[in-house]
């Protein structure tokens, strides 16, 4: 079974750009988590979303937003990039919402400059 | 938001046991402990979690203190493919995860 897959690997922007990352869960899996991951802050989390609807939501500002497609593929959107928002973006997925075991993709490795 | 407190870094040796301690003293009555591991240029890796009990799975075993403010991660035989960044994790009530600073392990041949 192949495992979470995120698009792009890697990327590079300017500041006030917008940027769409995408994730691919697990096949059969229905929830998607989102998180962000940068040396000071470590990780942190974004928003969950199951069966096409945001179920959780971290404590970022509204930049930052996502959905879920029917397929259970997810996007995530950052507006108006800033210096501060380059950090590795993690997806990952579970069967259910609030599923303990959570399987992560490779991440995408998002440069502002 | 509960947290944990976890070392900085550990070292072990190959083929010794690992105890990877986490404090939490905030925990809830409802929160889940979990750990995950991050191996270098990968995304976390699941390794267990519990809420009262002790567990056990093929990778490891948790050891959760009775008044449940802290847990240890037990690594019966560490391996060198075990070097990474352990996190201890709380999953409250309302299903968000707060990721602890994580230990990160180092494991001499």
């Amino acid at each position: 079974k192949a495992g979470v897959t995120q698009t792009p690997r890697y990327l590079i922007k300017t500041r006030g750009q917008q940027v769409t990352l995408s994730c691919s869960p697990i096949s059969g899996h229905r929830s998607v988590s989102w998180y962000q991951q940068t040396p000071g802050q470590g990780l942190q989390f974004l928003f969950e979303y199951f069966s096409e609807t945001q179920r959780n939501k971290g404590n970022f500002p509204g930049r930052f937003s996502g959905r879920q497609f029917s397929n259970s593929r997810s996007e995530m959107n950052v507006s108006t990039l800033e210096l501060g928002d380059s950090a590795l973006y993690l997806c990952a997925s579970s069967l259910a919402d609030g599923d303990y075991e959570q399987y992560f993709g490779p991440g995408t490795r998002l440069t502002v400059t | 938001d509960a947290k944990t407190t976890q070392p900085n870094s550990m070292e072990s040796n190959e083929e010794e046991p690992v105890h990877l301690p986490c404090n939490h003293s905030t925990i809830s009555g409802t929160d889940y402990i979990h750990w995950y591991r991050q191996l270098p240029s990968q995304g976390p890796e699941y390794v267990i979690h519990g809420l009262t009990s002790n567990v056990n799975n093929r990778m490891a075993s948790l050891a959760i203190a009775e008044d449940r403010k802290s847990s240890t991660l037990i690594l019966h035989r560490a391996t060198l493919r075990d070097a990474a960044v352990y996190y201890c994790i709380l999953r409250d009530i309302s299903y968000i995860p707060t990721f602890g600073r994580g230990t990160s392990l180092i494991v001499h041949p």
